[in-house]
């Protein structure tokens, strides 16, 4: 089936530090949502993307949708404890409109306070 | 509403034995997904529903799985003569189907058959 290509697969980080994750495909999407995901609990909507080139935030949290339509990136600034979790990247293929998503394999946060 | 509910939180079950979850979407949201989840994986679609109709399934559903949205409202995902590969998180999550692809999540059902 379709892929998304998630890096990096985990990150050890200092308590501050800001925090870059990207998802990769071969192919296109007109979609991109960014979630996180804690143990236990279903994933939460943290951002999502409609246009190639849009950038948005939320809070510390920025992502961007990449202008070939096949990647999209996720930077968490002056990370904090409550940032620990597993960041997934879900995203609609361009010829589709029904909402169903990929996910990629997600990139497991760690902050050390 | 508070958001997608999902029943039961954890399952546990005997291998062969039939299991049905309840999925109850964020009110007035038309669409409604089933995924699944393994440790250390994203989620996987396998069905979804526009209203009442289920309009598309992965083959990731065999004839053991099948899937209902009786009213347009809550769904039910039933797995029969349940395998031990089956234990996974089943999640729901339903979108609004007007001109965005927001999808929200329930906690989901952990399912695990011995």
């Amino acid at each position: 089936g379709q892929q998304l290509n998630q890096s990096p697969q985990s990150m050890f980080i200092q308590e501050g530090e800001d925090v870059s994750m990207n998802c990769t495909s071969s192919s296109i999407f007109n979609t991109w949502l960014w979630y996180k995901q804690e143990p236990g609990e279903g994933p939460v909507l943290l951002i999502a993307l409609y246009k190639a080139g849009e950038l948005t935030s939320n809070g510390r949290l920025t992502a961007q949708f990449g202008i070939t339509r096949k990647d999209s990136f996720l930077n968490i600034s002056a990370s904090i404890p409550s940032d620990v979790g597993i960041y997934f990247c879900a995203g609609q293929l361009s010829s589709s409109n029904t909402g169903k998503l990929i996910f990629g394999q997600g990139t497991t946060l760690q902050v050390k306070p | 509403d508070t958001g997608v509910s999902q029943d039961p939180r954890h399952k546990i079950t005997k291998r062969g034995q039939n299991v049905t979850f309840r999925c109850d979407p964020i009110s007035e949201h038309n669409r409604l997904y089933w995924y699944r989840q393994t440790l250390g994986q994203g989620p996987e679609f396998l069905t979804y529903f526009q209203n009442e109709a289920q309009l598309e399934k992965s083959r990731l559903l065999s004839d053991r799985f099948s899937a209902e949205r009786p009213k347009g409202s809550f769904s039910t995902l039933e797995i029969q003569r349940t395998e031990q590969g089956d234990s996974a998180m089943y999640l729901c999550a339903s979108s609004s189907g007007q001109g965005d692809t927001e999808a929200f999540f329930g906690q989901g059902t952990r399912l695990t058959v011995v």
